[in-house]
């Protein structure tokens, strides 16, 4: 069964560093995005992405994240200068356009700022 | 704006015994309503979903749940747990053109021998 890939599953960085989150989503999907959940707490819509642009985001979303599609099959979210409160788990999703709605997620990256 | 409230932030229970977990939400437009379960160390995995039709929707691993539109709620039902069971419960709701998911903060399940 086809599956949202992400790597690394885990990250250890220093507070100010620039950190890149890859996803590889479900082949023939076409919306993609990414959530957060800080230990403890809900799962946090960040971004959607759709038509190689972003079509939604949250507050969470500032200028210091962004999203590329840099080769059709990979997803990435970069975090230009991380911060303490960055740290958390952060989970890529794809979507099947049409497809009765349903997300289907990656197993996550664990991101801890230093 | 759309938001989901569950209930219950933990919920323990033997095995053999049913469970409920309770999930409400609120939205201004229609929406879809799904639960996801995440294992200690997994992603999210689709458990159930109700787009429409039928209020009773059935899921993996023996789970169901029934919308109720009236009640703004769709709880999670299983007649029989098992120690498998055990993990995050997480209630969401998703609406609008992009289709973000809005997730209720979770019940934990833990099924004890």
């Amino acid at each position: 069964e086809p599956e949202v890939t992400q790597t690394p599953s885990h990250q250890v960085t220093q507070m100010g560093q620039e950190v890149i989150l890859r996803c590889v989503p479900i082949s023939n999907h076409l919306y993609f995005y990414w959530y957060r959940q800080i230990l403890g707490q809900k799962v946090e819509f960040l971004v959607s992405f759709y038509n190689n642009e972003i079509s939604e985001k949250s507050e969470i979303f500032d200028d210091q994240f962004s999203v590329e599609r840099p080769d059709g099959s990979n997803f990435t979210l970069k975090i230009r200068s991380t911060k303490l409160e960055d740290s958390a788990m952060y989970f890529c999703a794809s979507r099947l356009e049409g497809g009765g709605e349903t997300q289907y997620f990656g197993p996550g990256t664990r991101l801890l700022v230093l | 704006a759309q938001s989901v409230t569950q209930l219950d932030s933990q919920v323990p229970v033997f095995e053999e015994a049913p469970v409920e977990l309770r999930c409400n939400y609120s939205s201004s437009v229609s929406v879809y309503l799904f639960w996801y379960v995440q294992y200690p160390n997994q992603g999210l995995q689709l458990l159930l979903k109700y787009l429409s039709g039928s209020t009773l929707v059935k899921g993996i691993n023996g789970f169901e749940a029934e919308f109720n539109k009236s009640q703004t709620s769709f709880h999670l039902r299983k007649p029989s747990v098992h120690i498998s069971d055990t993990a995050e419960y997480f209630c969401a709701v998703s609406g609008g053109s992009n289709y973000k998911l809005t997730f209720g903060k979770g019940t934990l399940l833990t099924v004890n021998p």
